[in-house]
Protein backbone atom coordinates (compact mmCIF):
# COMPACT_ATOMS: atom_id res chain seq x y z
CA UNK A 1 0.00 0.00 0.00
CA UNK A 2 0.76 3.80 -0.84
CA UNK A 3 0.05 5.00 2.82
CA UNK A 4 -2.01 7.22 0.86
CA UNK A 5 -5.95 7.56 2.42
CA UNK A 6 -8.65 9.19 1.62
CA UNK A 7 -11.95 9.26 2.85
CA UNK A 8 -15.04 8.55 2.20
CA UNK A 9 -15.24 5.50 -0.06
CA UNK A 10 -18.20 6.35 -1.62
CA UNK A 11 -20.45 9.30 -1.42
CA UNK A 12 -23.96 9.87 -3.37
CA UNK A 13 -25.02 13.74 -3.45
CA UNK A 14 -27.71 15.57 -5.39
CA UNK A 15 -27.37 18.37 -8.11
CA UNK A 16 -26.13 21.66 -6.47
CA UNK A 17 -25.08 20.13 -3.44
CA UNK A 18 -21.60 20.69 -1.99
CA UNK A 19 -19.05 18.21 -1.47
CA UNK A 20 -15.87 18.29 0.37
CA UNK A 21 -13.03 15.03 0.12
CA UNK A 22 -10.38 14.42 1.64
CA UNK A 23 -6.79 12.41 1.70
CA UNK A 24 -3.93 12.35 3.91
CA UNK A 25 -0.72 11.84 1.92
CA UNK A 26 2.33 9.24 3.09
CA UNK A 27 4.42 10.66 5.80
CA UNK A 28 7.19 12.97 4.53
CA UNK A 29 5.23 13.91 1.76
CA UNK A 30 4.62 17.84 1.34
CA UNK A 31 2.96 17.69 -2.31
CA UNK A 32 -0.50 16.76 -2.94
CA UNK A 33 -2.11 16.38 -6.46
CA UNK A 34 -6.13 15.73 -7.38
CA UNK A 35 -7.27 14.12 -10.11
CA UNK A 36 -10.92 13.41 -11.80
CA UNK A 37 -11.23 9.75 -13.58
CA UNK A 38 -14.86 9.94 -15.40
CA UNK A 39 -15.32 6.44 -16.56
CA UNK A 40 -13.60 4.68 -18.95
CA UNK A 41 -11.38 7.58 -19.27
CA UNK A 42 -8.19 8.50 -17.80
CA UNK A 43 -7.57 10.66 -14.90
CA UNK A 44 -7.39 14.35 -15.56
CA UNK A 45 -5.20 16.57 -13.30
CA UNK A 46 -7.83 19.32 -11.31
CA UNK A 47 -4.33 20.81 -9.32
CA UNK A 48 -1.50 20.48 -7.00
CA UNK A 49 -1.22 21.92 -3.71
CA UNK A 50 2.54 22.15 -2.42
CA UNK A 51 3.35 23.85 1.25
CA UNK A 52 -0.35 24.68 1.42
CA UNK A 53 -0.27 26.52 -1.73
CA UNK A 54 -2.52 25.74 -4.69
CA UNK A 55 1.04 24.74 -7.41
CA UNK A 56 -0.83 24.79 -10.45
CA UNK A 57 -4.33 23.56 -11.90
CA UNK A 58 -5.90 21.67 -14.65
CA UNK A 59 -8.76 22.96 -17.01
CA UNK A 60 -11.31 22.98 -14.15
CA UNK A 61 -14.00 25.87 -13.38
CA UNK A 62 -13.83 27.70 -10.23
CA UNK A 63 -16.30 25.68 -8.15
CA UNK A 64 -13.37 23.07 -8.14
CA UNK A 65 -11.30 24.52 -5.57
CA UNK A 66 -9.01 22.80 -2.39
CA UNK A 67 -6.89 23.12 0.59
CA UNK A 68 -3.63 21.98 2.15
CA UNK A 69 -2.77 21.82 5.41
CA UNK A 70 -0.03 21.94 7.65
CA UNK A 71 0.70 18.20 8.42
CA UNK A 72 -0.07 18.23 4.55
CA UNK A 73 -3.44 16.58 4.03
CA UNK A 74 -5.39 18.19 1.60
CA UNK A 75 -9.29 18.69 1.29
CA UNK A 76 -11.38 18.99 -2.46
CA UNK A 77 -14.17 20.88 -2.56
CA UNK A 78 -16.65 21.13 -5.22
CA UNK A 79 -19.69 23.29 -5.30
CA UNK A 80 -23.00 23.32 -6.75
CA UNK A 81 -22.15 19.80 -8.27
CA UNK A 82 -23.48 18.29 -11.63
CA UNK A 83 -24.10 14.76 -13.17
CA UNK A 84 -20.61 15.20 -14.81
CA UNK A 85 -18.98 15.45 -11.50
CA UNK A 86 -20.14 11.85 -10.97
CA UNK A 87 -16.66 9.94 -10.84
CA UNK A 88 -13.60 8.43 -9.10
CA UNK A 89 -11.65 11.60 -7.21
CA UNK A 90 -7.87 10.45 -6.78
CA UNK A 91 -5.44 12.25 -4.56
CA UNK A 92 -1.71 11.27 -5.42
CA UNK A 93 1.21 12.36 -2.72
CA UNK A 94 4.66 13.18 -3.78
CA UNK A 95 7.98 14.10 -2.06
CA UNK A 96 7.74 17.23 -3.62
CA UNK A 97 6.59 18.69 -7.15
CA UNK A 98 8.60 16.89 -9.56
CA UNK A 99 8.79 13.75 -7.47
CA UNK A 100 6.82 9.86 -8.07
CA UNK A 101 3.31 10.72 -7.55
CA UNK A 102 1.46 7.80 -4.94
CA UNK A 103 -2.31 7.38 -5.62
CA UNK A 104 -5.11 6.44 -2.60
CA UNK A 105 -7.51 4.68 -3.16
CA UNK A 106 -9.90 7.19 -4.12
CA UNK A 107 -13.56 8.30 -3.38
CA UNK A 108 -16.26 7.32 -5.66
CA UNK A 109 -19.03 10.23 -5.87
CA UNK A 110 -22.54 9.93 -7.65
CA UNK A 111 -24.29 12.55 -8.31
CA UNK A 112 -27.83 12.09 -8.98
CA UNK B 1 -7.35 15.33 -29.97
CA UNK B 2 -6.55 14.34 -26.79
CA UNK B 3 -2.25 14.96 -25.65
CA UNK B 4 -2.11 11.47 -25.38
CA UNK B 5 -3.33 8.43 -27.85
CA UNK B 6 -3.61 4.94 -26.71
CA UNK B 7 -4.92 1.45 -28.95
CA UNK B 8 -8.84 1.02 -27.53
CA UNK B 9 -9.02 -2.47 -26.59
CA UNK B 10 -10.03 -4.43 -25.52
CA UNK B 11 -7.04 -7.23 -25.80
CA UNK B 12 -8.03 -10.65 -24.98
CA UNK B 13 -5.16 -12.99 -25.46
CA UNK B 14 -4.56 -16.36 -23.94
CA UNK B 15 -1.86 -17.12 -20.88
CA UNK B 16 1.58 -17.32 -22.25
CA UNK B 17 1.16 -14.71 -24.81
CA UNK B 18 3.13 -11.58 -25.95
CA UNK B 19 0.93 -8.50 -25.97
CA UNK B 20 2.16 -4.95 -27.09
CA UNK B 21 0.52 -2.00 -26.32
CA UNK B 22 1.07 1.35 -27.76
CA UNK B 23 1.14 5.14 -27.26
CA UNK B 24 1.05 8.08 -28.89
CA UNK B 25 1.74 11.89 -27.37
CA UNK B 26 1.49 14.98 -29.28
CA UNK B 27 3.34 18.08 -27.04
CA UNK B 28 6.47 17.53 -28.15
CA UNK B 29 7.52 19.02 -24.80
CA UNK B 30 6.84 15.98 -22.75
CA UNK B 31 9.23 15.10 -20.52
CA UNK B 32 8.85 12.04 -18.64
CA UNK B 33 7.12 9.07 -19.50
CA UNK B 34 5.65 6.23 -17.47
CA UNK B 35 2.83 3.05 -18.12
CA UNK B 36 0.77 2.68 -15.03
CA UNK B 37 -1.46 -0.11 -14.15
CA UNK B 38 -5.19 -0.33 -13.01
CA UNK B 39 -6.91 -2.78 -11.40
CA UNK B 40 -10.76 -2.62 -11.69
CA UNK B 41 -12.54 -0.09 -9.20
CA UNK B 42 -8.46 0.48 -7.79
CA UNK B 43 -6.37 3.20 -8.04
CA UNK B 44 -3.14 3.08 -10.84
CA UNK B 45 0.36 1.89 -9.69
CA UNK B 46 3.56 3.05 -11.68
CA UNK B 47 4.29 0.22 -13.45
CA UNK B 48 7.83 1.38 -14.99
CA UNK B 49 9.09 4.41 -16.29
CA UNK B 50 10.17 4.86 -19.87
CA UNK B 51 13.12 6.23 -21.37
CA UNK B 52 14.36 6.58 -24.42
CA UNK B 53 17.17 3.77 -24.39
CA UNK B 54 14.34 1.14 -23.76
CA UNK B 55 13.96 -0.87 -20.48
CA UNK B 56 12.71 -3.71 -19.48
CA UNK B 57 11.49 -5.02 -15.51
CA UNK B 58 11.13 -8.80 -15.96
CA UNK B 59 7.97 -9.79 -18.46
CA UNK B 60 7.60 -6.12 -19.50
CA UNK B 61 9.76 -3.80 -21.57
CA UNK B 62 8.97 -0.34 -22.67
CA UNK B 63 10.21 1.80 -25.23
CA UNK B 64 9.97 5.66 -26.14
CA UNK B 65 10.61 6.94 -29.66
CA UNK B 66 11.35 11.44 -28.85
CA UNK B 67 11.26 11.77 -32.82
CA UNK B 68 7.97 9.90 -33.28
CA UNK B 69 6.30 10.75 -29.88
CA UNK B 70 5.54 7.31 -29.59
CA UNK B 71 5.84 4.85 -26.19
CA UNK B 72 5.11 0.86 -26.34
CA UNK B 73 4.74 -1.84 -23.75
CA UNK B 74 5.18 -5.19 -23.85
CA UNK B 75 4.32 -7.81 -21.97
CA UNK B 76 5.63 -11.28 -22.57
CA UNK B 77 4.45 -14.69 -21.15
CA UNK B 78 1.02 -12.90 -20.30
CA UNK B 79 -0.23 -14.42 -16.87
CA UNK B 80 -4.06 -13.94 -15.54
CA UNK B 81 -3.36 -11.55 -13.49
CA UNK B 82 -1.90 -9.03 -15.83
CA UNK B 83 -5.73 -8.91 -16.33
CA UNK B 84 -5.84 -4.92 -15.90
CA UNK B 85 -6.01 -1.45 -17.87
CA UNK B 86 -2.35 -0.69 -18.42
CA UNK B 87 -2.41 3.80 -18.90
CA UNK B 88 0.18 6.16 -20.75
CA UNK B 89 0.95 8.96 -18.81
CA UNK B 90 3.43 12.12 -19.94
CA UNK B 91 4.48 14.74 -18.30
CA UNK B 92 5.40 18.15 -18.85
CA UNK B 93 8.34 20.30 -18.26
CA UNK B 94 6.77 23.25 -15.57
CA UNK B 95 6.69 24.47 -11.97
CA UNK B 96 4.72 20.95 -11.23
CA UNK B 97 4.42 17.33 -12.01
CA UNK B 98 1.22 17.28 -13.79
CA UNK B 99 0.40 13.58 -15.21
CA UNK B 100 -1.07 13.47 -18.09
CA UNK B 101 -2.86 9.95 -18.57
CA UNK B 102 -4.25 8.65 -21.92
CA UNK B 103 -7.40 6.68 -21.85
CA UNK B 104 -6.10 3.36 -20.71
CA UNK B 105 -6.02 -0.19 -22.73
CA UNK B 106 -8.01 -2.80 -20.86
CA UNK B 107 -6.31 -6.54 -20.91
CA UNK B 108 -7.94 -9.62 -20.53
CA UNK B 109 -5.68 -12.34 -19.85
CA UNK B 110 -7.84 -15.87 -20.20
CA UNK B 111 -6.88 -19.48 -19.41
Amino acid sequence: ETGVTQSPTHLIKTRGQQVTLRCSSQSGHNTVSWYQQALGQGPQFIFQYYREEENGRGNFPPRFSGLQFPNYSSELNVNALELDDSALYLCASSLGTGETQYFGPGTRLLVL
Amino acid sequence: RKEVEQDPGPFNVPEGATVAFNCTYSNSASQSFFWYRQDCRKEPKLLMSVYSSGNEDGRFTAQLNRASQYISLLIRDSKLSDSATYLCVVTRQGGYNKLIFGAGTRLAVHP
